[in-house]
């Protein structure tokens, strides 16, 4: 079956440490994207990448890093200098090709929690 | 910058009652609208889309929305609710100023009392 997986489901940090949530697509979409949600925020977007070796800063870049060294995968890095880190992570894809996305495609979610 | 207003964040509804998701975007240029849902500890699932063609778009549950260009609205709606689909639910709009971003509303929790 295609798909978007992410792993861990639930994760649990200290407060201190980098920890990475995976995301692995094998729908062959180009674009990849990590949401982070906080209850009554909705989704808001943290990085993107439309293409391998390539990614940009979404709305709340700060604290976080990601990575596009295969086109099926789009780790993401939650770093010391995320201040408040404890979320619910969502990774999503989407084909990718020109113009308008007609639709992303949603993982099941890290729910991170910083201790 | 576009942004997405959904006007309830949550919304209690009797079961077999009709429910009226609100939702309205600020561009008034060419747009792609979405709906999805999300049920708990879960990722979202696209609900429907309106890409071009009828106003009016359904899904296979029993919702339907309807593209209001005059209005800027993209209300979802369901004549009847059943429990199953108690939920959150997340309206979208494509960022015409950038081709490869969504942007979402803050979501409309539905509460389905028996």
């Amino acid at each position: 079956d295609g798909g978007i997986t992410q792993s861990p489901k639930y994760l649990f940090r200290k407060e201190g440490q980098n920890v990475t949530l995976s995301c692995e697509q094998n729908l062959n979409h180009d674009a990849m994207y990590w949401y982070r949600q906080d209850p009554g925020q909705g989704l808001r977007l943290i990085y993107y990448s439309q293409i391998v070796n390539d990614f940009q800063k979404g709305d709340i870049a700060e604290g976080y890093s990601v990575s596009r060294e295969k086109k099926e995968s789009f780790p993401l890095t939650v770093t010391s200098a995320q201040k408040n880190p404890t979320a619910f992570y969502l990774c999503a894809s989407s084909i990718g090709a020109a113009g308008l996305v007609e639709e992303q495609f949603f993982g099941p979610g890290t729910r991170l929690t910083v201790l | 910058a576009q942004s997405v207003t959904q006007l309830d964040s949550q919304v209690p509804v009797f079961e077999e009652a009709p429910v009226e998701l609100r939702c309205n975007y600020s561009s008034s240029v060419s747009v792609y609208l979405f709906w999805y849902v999300q049920y708990p500890n879960q990722g979202l699932q696209l609900l429907l889309k309106y890409l071009s063609g009828s106003t009016l778009v359904e899904s296979i549950n029993g919702f339907e929305a309807e593209f209001n260009k005059s209005q800027t609205s993209f209300h979802l709606r369901k004549p009847s609710v059943h429990i199953s689909d108690t939920a959150e639910y997340f309206c979208a709009v494509s960022d015409p100023d950038r081709d490869d971003k969504i942007i979402f509303g803050k979501g409309t929790r539905l509460h389905i009392l028996p």
